[in-house]
C-alpha cells in the first residue's frame, strides 16, 4: 500500500536556527515526489518536484533532497515568514495520477 | 499564481441537500482534480478529469459526482450531503498527467449540519 509519513508533526525554531523536515515513503514505482507549503486558510503552494534518488533542488532558504526511501526539506536560517505547514506528496507508478499526501509538518519560526 | 478559482469559498448546508462546488481555471490545462482535506489525513483524491467529459474516480469517491463540459470548469456535486462530508475541498490542475506538477486552488470550506 502506498504510504507517506512526515515527521515531526510540529516544529518550533528560533529565527536563524536551521533544521530538516522528513518525508518517508513507500510507493509502487515512484514517478515523482512533491513538496508544498500551505498557509492557514489557503491552498497548497508548489515548492519542488524530485524524480530520482540523489536529486536536489534549492529555492532561497529551502533545499529538498531525495533518497530511495525518504526526502528531506532542509531549512537554512529560517525567518518568521517561513512559518507554515509543509506537505510532502508522492505520485505512484500505477493507477490514477493523484498525489498521495502526508499529513504535513507545521513549522513555527519564532523571532 | 496559477489561474484557479473556486466557488463558493464558504458554504453551510443541511444534511440531505445537494451541493455543487465549482472550479474554474484560466490555464487551459488538461487535467483537473478534486481533493478533500481533513484533520489527521493528508489530502485525498475524490475524482479527477483528463479531458472534457472524461472523468474517473479517486480513493474517496462515494457520495460524490463530477462533470466537466468545458476545459475550464470542473464541478463537484455532493448528491445528498452528510456530516462526514464536512471538509475543505481543493481543486487542482496539471498540464499533463504522469509526474506533472499539480497546482491548487484556494479551497472551499463546507460545513454540513
Amino acid at each position: 500500500e502506498d504510504q507517506v509519513t512526515q515527521s515531526p508533526e510540529a516544529l518550533r525554531l528560533q529565527e536563524g536556527e536551521s533544521s530538516s523536515l522528513n518525508c518517508s515513503y513507500t510507493v509502487s514505482g515512484l514517478r515523482g515526489l512533491f513538496w508544498y507549503r500551505q498557509d492557514p486558510g489557503k491552498g497548497p503552494e508548489f515548492l519542488f518536484t524530485l524524480y530520482s534518488a540523489g536529486e536536489e533542488k534549492e529555492k532561497e532558504r529551502l533545499k529538498a533532497t531525495l533518497t530511495k526511501k525518504e526526502s528531506f526539506l532542509h531549512i537554512t536560517a529560517p525567518k518568521p515568514e517561513d512559518s507554515a505547514t509543509y506537505l510532502c506528496a508522492v505520485q505512484a507508478g500505477t493507477g490514477a495520477n493523484n498525489l498521495f499526501f502526508g499529513t504535513g509538518t507545521r513549522l513555527t519560526v519564532i523571532p | 499564481d496559477a489561474g484557479i478559482t473556486q466557488s463558493p469559498r464558504h458554504k453551510v448546508t443541511e444534511t440531505g441537500t445537494p451541493v455543487t462546488l465549482r472550479c474554474h481555471q484560466t490555464e487551459n490545462h488538461r487535467y483537473m482534480y478534486w481533493y478533500r482535506q481533513d484533520p489527521g489525513h493528508g489530502l485525498r483524491l475524490i475524482h479527477y478529469s483528463y479531458g472534457v467529459k472524461d472523468t474517473d474516480k479517486g480513493e474517496v469517491s462515494d457520495g460524490y459526482s463530477v462533470s466537466r463540459s468545458k476545459t475550464e470548469d470542473f464541478l463537484l456535486t455532493l448528491e445528498s450531503a452528510t456530516s462526514s462530508q464536512t471538509s475543505v475541498y481543493f481543486c487542482a490542475i496539471s498540464e499533463g498527467g504522469r509526474a506533472e506538477t499539480q497546482y491548487f486552488g484556494p479551497g472551499t470550506r463546507l460545513l454540513v449540519l
